[in-house]
């Protein structure tokens, strides 16, 4: 099974609108971490947003902010305000258990577009 | 936050020759560092986790001894393809995991290389 599935393939923004980017996850774990990067076309990876398994609150990096429903294994992006840089594939990512070095899974990713 | 980087970022190479990539941690120390390939549009692909000063461990339908992995020292580690074919090309990414307590940004990427065999 999927450790890591993201089912929008590409989606599109009006600039200044929000848009969500979904993210399911697979894991027997108790403890894990749920990771959000930005891949533009230039290919460097680009970290936006991690939440943990224990985390009680949805994580926030300025306009980031990650909808995790611990009961329903979803950890979506939420975009605000998009902007016309925010064009770019996104990934999802999990790492299973707290120890560091352990590898993350990741979805096949979403292409955004933002149009002006 | 910490810094990766990779060497070459674009190669293009004839079909049998060997390709070296490095992938450097400039303002840490990573005992760790992952190897990944990801073909156009599609997601990354763990090839192998890279420990320093042990062997590598290669995920499951990567041949070792086609992509070589090399990690001598705490901040550098090196990819080999050897005898490189047209199947081989694609965008191979490093990360480097960043020791500490800190469970967020624990891996760090590079900056990736391009690589076209013709």
């Amino acid at each position: 099974a999927q450790k890591i599935t993201q089912t929008q393939p590409g989606m599109f923004v009006q600039e200044k609108e929000a848009v969500t980017l979904d993210c399911t996850y697979d894991t027997s774990d108790q403890s894990y971490g749920l990771f959000w990067y930005k891949q533009p076309s230039s290919g460097e990876m680009i970290f936006l947003i991690y939440q943990g398994s224990y985390d009680e609150q949805n994580a926030t990096e300025g306009r980031y902010s990650l909808n995790f429903q611990k009961a329903r294994k979803s950890a979506n992006l939420v975009i605000s305000a998009s902007q016309l840089g925010d064009s770019a594939m996104y990934f999802c990512a999990m790492r299973e258990g707290l120890q560091t070095g352990n590898q993350f899974y990741f979805g096949t990713g979403t292409s955004l577009t933002v149009i002006p | 936050g910490a810094v990766v980087s990779q060497h070459p970022s674009w190669v293009i190479c004839k079909s049998g020759t060997s390709v070296k990539i490095e992938c450097r941690s400039l303002d840490f120390q990573a005992t760790t560092m992952f190897w990944y390939r990801q073909f156009p549009k599609q997601s990354l692909m763990l090839m192998a986790t890279s420990n320093e000063g042990s062997k590598a461990t290669y995920e499951q339908g990567v041949e070792k001894d086609k992509f070589l992995i090399n990690h001598a020292s705490l901040t550098l580690s090196t990819l080999t393809v050897t005898s490189a074919h047209p199947e081989d090309s694609s965008f191979y990414i490093c990360s480097a995991r960043v020791p500490g307590t800190s469970r967020r940004e624990t891996q760090y990427f590079g900056p990736g290389t391009r690589l076209l065999v013709l």
